[in-house]
């Protein structure tokens, strides 16, 4: 079974300019969450989409957007870059259905390489 | 606030040498308990989830066993390829708010083993 597809892998921009990151879901799944990588930060949830709607954000500020799509395709948006936005940046999915029962193991991709010059 | 903290930040074992990483956490009502495994410039590999306390779980050299306050990941016999940076998350029920898809993770341990 495919897992989950990242692209592209590498990135390179210049600051102040926009970037979209793509992500497809493991097949069945419509839980669809996106965190950022740092060496000094770690990983660090950004935020979580099912069918089409936000059901969770981290503590990032607005210049990081996402939507999905009717088919569980999300895609993650950075306006303005700045040269702190250089980070790998990593897609889930999981199969979660609702926040009050066991959690649910979430399926990573390679994740997007995005550099900001 | 959920925390995670992870120990050693660094180990080094020779092949055959078994030793333990340590994952302690801090939350308000535990979901969820993951271990993944991340080599250099890839996503994190999925190994566990441990729900309870008193929980093992196991698949090949690797076993996660689960406290109140803490999770190890027992690595027995290990190989180099077994070297990669181990990272440890929870999931936790979050008062006022919601917990989808969130995970807090600890900053890894990373792990090197010498032929």
């Amino acid at each position: 079974k495919a897992g989950v597809t990242q692209t592209p892998r590498y990135l390179i921009k210049t600051r102040g300019q926009q970037v979209t990151l793509s992500c497809s879901p493991i097949s069945g799944h419509r839980s669809v969450s996106w965190y950022q990588q740092t060496p000094g930060q770690g990983l660090q949830f950004l935020f979580e989409y099912f069918s089409e709607t936000q059901r969770n954000k981290g503590n990032f500020p607005g210049r990081f957007s996402g939507r999905q799509f009717s088919n569980s395709r999300s895609e993650m948006n950075v306006s303005t870059l700045e040269l702190g936005d250089s980070a790998l940046y990593l897609c889930a999915s999981s199969l979660e259905l609702w926040d009050r029962g066991p959690g649910t193991e979430a399926f990573f991709g390679q994740g997007t390489r995005l550099t900001v010059v | 606030e959920d925390q995670v903290t992870q120990s050693p930040e660094a180990l080094r074992l020779q092949e055959g040498e078994s030793s333990s990483l340590n994952c302690s956490y801090t939350v308000s009502g535990l979901r969820g308990l993951f271990w993944y495994r991340q080599d250099p410039g890839k996503g994190p590999e999925f190994l566990f989830t441990l729900y309870s306390a008193g929980e093992e779980k196991e698949k090949e050299r690797l076993k996660a066993t689960l406290t109140k306050k803490e999770s190890f990941l027992h690595i027995t016999a290990p190989k180099p390829e077994d070297s990669a940076t181990y990272l440890c998350a929870v999931q936790a029920m979050e008062a006022g708010g919601t917990s989808y898809g969130k995970l807090t993770f600890g900053q890894g341990t990373i792990l090197t083993v010498h032929p």
